[in-house]
């Protein structure tokens, strides 16, 4: 168990510009959920696959958002077009099963300039 | 309504007293609650899980889970300086996971 892995820590874009982020979950894990958090919030769903399925995106997500998992492994999440209101930490987590407990990665924190 | 509903805070306790962290939720449906421990400028991290009715225990942690009443909550026992972080609890079912805003916690020494 080799935890929960995001790639990069941190990134700083202009405004306008595309951004990637990579997460890697624990490799027995068949869930894994995409987070925003910003200062003094909770982290606030964006989607989740099951495998490589997505079974849901949030509805306060804008279509600059996309999210794949191409073979049920790692994902990636992109933004398009980011706006500053974009800034925060993204957080990855990973679990085996829909009721079981979220492994979350050490976040990529995104800062729009 | 939000949710999952936390007050924020900040709780202040006595180093070595019972810190008592509240939560409400919404959805009945919701199967799952956790508990999680964030420092500032860190990632959540998992404290405690409960699915059933009644008082879940391990080591200082105790969760306490009330589906008739939507009602979770967390006490820590002999509170430490080092429990002073920020407390998410979160619900979720085969769905998705929902987090409160989190209670900040002071232990003060």
């Amino acid at each position: 168990d080799t935890g929960v892995s995001q790639d990069p820590r941190h990134k700083i874009t202009k405004r306008g510009q595309n951004v990637t982020f990579r997460c890697d979950p624990i490799s027995e894990h068949n869930r894994l959920y995409w987070y925003r958090q910003t200062l003094g919030q909770g982290p606030e769903f964006l989607t989740y696959f099951q495998n490589e399925a997505q079974l849901e995106k949030s509805r306060l997500l804008s279509d600059r958002f996309s999210a794949e998992r191409p073979k049920g492994s790692f994902s990636t999440l992109e933004i398009q077009r980011t706006e500053q209101g974009d800034s925060a930490m993204y957080l990855c987590a990973s679990s085996r099963q829909g009721e079981s407990p979220l492994h979350f990665g050490n976040g990529t924190r995104l800062t729009v300039t | 309504q939000k949710e999952v509903e936390q007050n924020s805070g900040p709780l202040s306790v006595p180093e070595g007293a019972i810190a008592s962290l509240n939560c409400t939720y919404s959805d009945r449906g919701s199967q799952s609650f956790f508990w999680y421990r964030q420092y500032s400028g860190k990632s959540p991290e998992l404290i405690m899980f409960i699915y059933s009715n009644g008082d879940k225990e391990d080591g200082r942690f105790t969760a306490q889970l009330n589906k008739a009443s939507q009602y979770v909550s967390l006490l820590i026992r002999d509170s430490q300086p080092s429990d002073s972080a920020t407390y998410l609890c979160a619900s979720g079912g085969y769905q998705k996971v929902t987090f409160g805003t989190g209670t900040k916690l002071q232990v003060i020494p």
